[in-house]
């Protein structure tokens, strides 16, 4: 079946240190997959999308590359802020449209000053 | 564009009483999701529309929910009777088919649902 796995947090770390929350999935055909964040109170926004093999998505300094032969879409960011502590769900798409994004458990990052 | 708009923000109950959740997705927005989000089981599909029709009900959890959208541009989720195990936040999405593969859902700002 199509799943999407999400590393165990939470994820604590200083400020301007480097992110990195694993994603891997599983899933027939192509998907497209997805980073989204929630900050404390609201609902979730999309981070950042890829729609290939290959692709890199990126905003506000996060990135993740689809990369098929290790079915994986790691998010990474090189220097976190403070303002960057929320839940980080990735998820994908299955390919045929029309149907639901499936997430993962999500990963909560905390940033220390 | 206002976005995917929920309705109450926060809503307190008393076990046994109906609760009534509200949604307006964005115009034109063909599909809708509801989700429940809890500590323990983190984010679950309970249902989702397409053109107002119930496409997928297996999330939702048991006969005490139901979920409506009378037209394109409002949806609501039931709960009859509510427990406090119900207890959750509670997102609607929306999305265009057209879009899914690439823009993913925009999701509304979330009803914080406590049943005593």
């Amino acid at each position: 079946g199509n799943s999407v796995t999400q590393m165990e947090g939470p994820v604590t770390l200083s400020e301007e240190a480097f992110l990195t929350i694993n994603c891997t999935y599983t899933a027939t055909g192509y998907p497209s997959l997805f980073w989204y964040v929630q900050y404390p109170g609201e609902g979730l926004q999309l981070l950042l999308k890829a729609t290939k093999a290959d692709d890199k998505g990126s905003n506000k300094g996060f990135e993740a590359t689809y990369r098929k032969e290790t079915t994986s879409f790691h998010l990474e960011k090189g220097s976190v802020q403070v303002s960057d502590s929320a839940v980080y769900f990735c998820a994908l798409s299955r390919p045929q449209a029309g149907t639901a994004l499936i997430f993962g458990k999500g990963t909560t990052l905390s940033v220390s000053s | 564009d206002a976005g995917v708009i929920q309705s109450p923000r926060h809503e307190v109950t008393e076990m046994g009483q109906e609760v009534t959740l509200r949604c307006k997705p964005i115009s034109g927005h063909d599909y809708l999701f509801w989700y429940r989000q809890t500590m323990m089981r983190g984010l679950e599909l309970l249902i989702y529309f397409n053109n107002n029709v119930p496409i997928d009900d297996s999330g939702m959890p048991e006969d005490r929910f139901s979920a409506k959208m009378p037209n394109a541009s409002f949806s609501t989720l039931k709960i009859q009777p509510s427990e406090p195990r119900d207890s959750a936040v509670y997102f609607c999405a929306s999305s265009l088919r057209a879009q899914l593969q690439r823009a993913g859902y925009t999701f509304g700002s979330g009803t914080r649902l406590t049943v005593v």
